[in-house]
């Protein structure tokens, strides 16, 4: 069975910092990784998958993230954050035998201040 | 395209009535979903369709019940609510199976209090 462990509920950064949001997984066949962002008072939407080929992906709003497969992670980044990036954010891996079911992780709490 | 339409967007109940919680897409997808998030404890996931006409339990299924109607249609029905229910709701859609991408597309969510 697959799981996903999101590594910081929360994360403070100031504006225009670089920040990271680290997400570990576990599974015993090949995966798929996601990133959702959740606003305030909203539903999940895709930030950007991995599925194969090249470990660095890029999503919307500056995004990116690394699979690392000896790691078995897939850490969110972007460069320098803005106050419109405050969010909550969680990582979900399904395995490419039947994807679609995901495991979400917990979520981290991103809080850009100024 | 609306995507995945959820109705009440609100809804209060007293401890013991029953209600069902309606869910559409309109993408095609053969697998829905439905989550509760409650604070600190990320998305966990009810019960889920694979496709139409199959329905199995996921993570916290006590307490709930669905129903896949159509291709389009998943509800949610909770027939005799309790505090413990008082969550925000989720529903979701995705193509499903082997090789496909298989992301979700949720809904705005439901927020229901039971008092």
């Amino acid at each position: 069975a697959q799981s996903v462990t999101q590594l910081d509920s929360q994360v403070p950064v100031f504006e225009e910092a670089p920040v990271e949001l680290r997400c570990n997984y576990s599974s015993s066949v090949s995966v798929y990784l996601f990133w959702y962002v959740q606003y305030p008072n909203q539903g999940l939407q895709l930030l950007l998958k991995y599925l194969s080929g090249s470990t660095l992906v890029k999503g919307i709003n500056g995004f990116e993230a690394e699979f690392n497969k000896s790691q078995t992670s897939f850490h969110l980044r972007k460069p320098s954050v803005h106050i419109s990036d405050t969010a909550e954010y969680f990582c979900a891996v399904s395995e490419n035998t039947n994807a679609g079911k995901s495991t979400f992780g917990d979520g981290t709490t991103l809080t850009v201040k100024p | 395209n609306a995507g995945v339409t959820q109705t009440p967007k609100f809804q209060v109940l007293k401890t013991g009535q029953s209600m069902t919680l309606q869910c559409a897409q309109d993408m095609n997808h053969n697998s829905m979903y439905w989550y509760r998030q409650d604070p600190g404890m990320g998305l966990r996931l009810i019960y889920y369709s694979a496709s139409e006409g199959t329905t199995d339990k996921g993570e916290v299924p006590n307490g709930y019940n669905v129903s896949r109607l159509n291709k389009r249609e998943f509800s949610l029905r909770l027939e005799s609510a309790a505090p413990s229910q008082t969550s925000v709701y989720f529903c979701a859609s995705s193509v499903s199976g082997r090789g496909v991408e298989g992301e979700q597309y949720f809904g705005p969510g439901t927020r229901l209090t039971v008092t």
